[in-house]
């Protein structure tokens, strides 16, 4: 079953604009992580963000965690057209690993 | 960083026919693999969990029967759609966890499976 719940479900920008992307969760966690798909293709891991972190930082990615709200927040700054692909949340249990519905981010030249 | 491997990316059947997809861990060993399905434009649905040396966990919903995996080797597991159906037409992905305790999961590509 899925635990996170991403919103929006799909976001449109220009590019140079900022795209932030919300995921909930419903249960304790270990740590959350943000992937990014292209269409038809596998997941690529973007960043992970332990429970006891509140901030991390990869190029022009940011993540926030609020564990008292079981959210997560996604920003990509400065996008480009190449940013265009599916983000998901993924929480753990244990090895285990659930998804959120995803962000489908579409990033207009 | 680790790499994960799967054969075929895409293969077409005809209803009734038995479909294997081969996940491997290239550059390091999984005693543990995960096997999703994601259906187009959704989210990815974790099917079974792949241990090796014993039997798979089956997610609820999810037949043993018709989705057979055997986890053979370190860095091999198989997923086998038993009398494929239209309805198993789907993206099928597997996973592998990276170092203990980091949490991190590496993908592979994708199998995309048509059942006509």
């Amino acid at each position: 079953s899925q635990q996170g719940e991403e919103d929006p479900q799909a976001l449109s920008i220009q590019e140079g604009e900022n795209a932030t992307m919300n995921c909930s969760y419903k249960t304790s966690i270990n740590n959350l992580q943000w992937y990014r798909q292209n269409s038809g293709r596998g997941l690529v891991h973007l960043i992970l963000i332990r429970s006891n972190e509140r901030e991390k930082h990869s190029g022009r990615l940011r993540v926030t965690l609020d564990t008292s709200k079981k959210s997560s927040s996604l920003l990509i700054t400065a996008s480009r057209a190449a940013d265009t692909a599916s983000y998901f949340c993924a929480t753990d249990e244990g090895h285990d690993m659930r998804f959120g519905a995803g962000t489908r981010l579409t990033v207009k030249p | 960083g680790a790499v994960v491997s799967q054969h075929p990316s895409w293969v077409i059947c005809k209803s009734g026919t038995s479909v294997k997809i081969e996940c491997r861990s290239l550059d390091f060993q999984a005693t543990t693999m995960f096997w999703y399905r994601q259906f187009p434009k959704q989210s990815l649905m974790l099917m079974a969990t792949s241990n090796e040396g014993s039997k798979a966990t089956y997610e609820q919903g999810v037949e043993k029967d018709k989705f057979l995996i055997n986890h053979a080797s370190l860095t091999l597991s198989t997923l086998t759609v038993t009398s494929a159906h239209p309805e198993d037409s789907s993206f099928y992905i597997c996973s592998a966890p990276g170092l203990a305790g980091f949490g991190e999961q590496f993908f592979g590509p994708g199998t995309r499976l048509t059942v006509l």
